[in-house]
């Protein structure tokens, strides 16, 4: 499968802890994407890499989230003490420029 | 920063119904739409996109859309729908005024239910 690929599918965890979701992009793509999307909702995007560096981050980014993209190819989105509103889908794309962004399946996460 | 609006969350239609989702986008910035669909257990994907050009877009599964600068619209259309087009339908534009497919803001999404 040559997709946008991510992992953990699913993440359950507790209020407090740290998680960390990582997206694989399509291997030519330069630029990667990432989205929070909740129920009822069109996905809300969150920062946006050309190829190791982040070019733009959403005020929806509170200083809790991090991501990186150290070598331009995989990306990781960290969230530390983790908050119940945290709960979402965390979507992952990527595309060749500014083309067609691929969407991954998601990373559901659960807070408790 | 730019959004899109989307009127219907729900529908639902017979099949070869034909069909018609509304989106309308804010004024300003280059404009360029998107329309993605999540089919159940799917992955978002496009449908089809307008950057420029003619108003009127073909996608895939014989979806198209008309660009209408004057409405501020882009709806989605389908002369007859089939049961497998039951999915939830995004309409998008870049949340800023550069234009391309930087990062996107989304509409709320219409659930499109099929029935047999």
């Amino acid at each position: 499968d040559t997709g946008v690929s991510q992992d953990p599918r699913h993440k359950i965890t507790k209020r407090g802890q740290n998680v960390t979701f990582r997206c694989d992009p399509i291997s030519e793509h330069n630029r990667l994407y990432w989205y929070r999307q909740t129920l009822g909702q069109g996905p809300e995007f969150l920062t946006y890499f050309q190829n190791e560096a982040q070019l733009e981050k959403s005020r929806l980014l509170s200083d809790r989230f991090s991501a990186e993209r150290p070598k331009g190819s995989f990306s990781t989105l960290e969230i530390q003490r983790t908050e119940q509103g945290d709960s979402a889908m965390y979507l992952c794309a990527s595309s060749l420029g500014r083309q067609e962004q691929f969407f991954g399946p998601g990373t559901r996460l659960t807070v408790l | 920063a730019q959004s899109v609006s989307q009127h219907n969350h729900h529908v639902i239609l017979s099949e070869a119904a034909s069909l018609e989702l509304g989106c309308n986008y804010s004024y300003g910035g280059t404009v360029n739409l998107f329309w993605y669909v999540q089919y159940p257990g799917q992955h978002l994907q496009l449908l089809l996109k307008y950057f420029s050009g003619d108003p009127l877009v073909k996608g895939i599964k014989g979806f198209e859309a008309e660009f209408i600068k004057s409405k501020f619209s882009f709806n989605l259309r389908k002369p007859s729908v089939q049961w497998s087009d039951t999915a939830e339908y995004f309409c998008a534009r870049p949340l800023y005024s550069g234009g391309g497919a930087d990062g996107l803001t989304f509409g709320k999404g219409t659930h499109l239910i099929i029935q047999p």
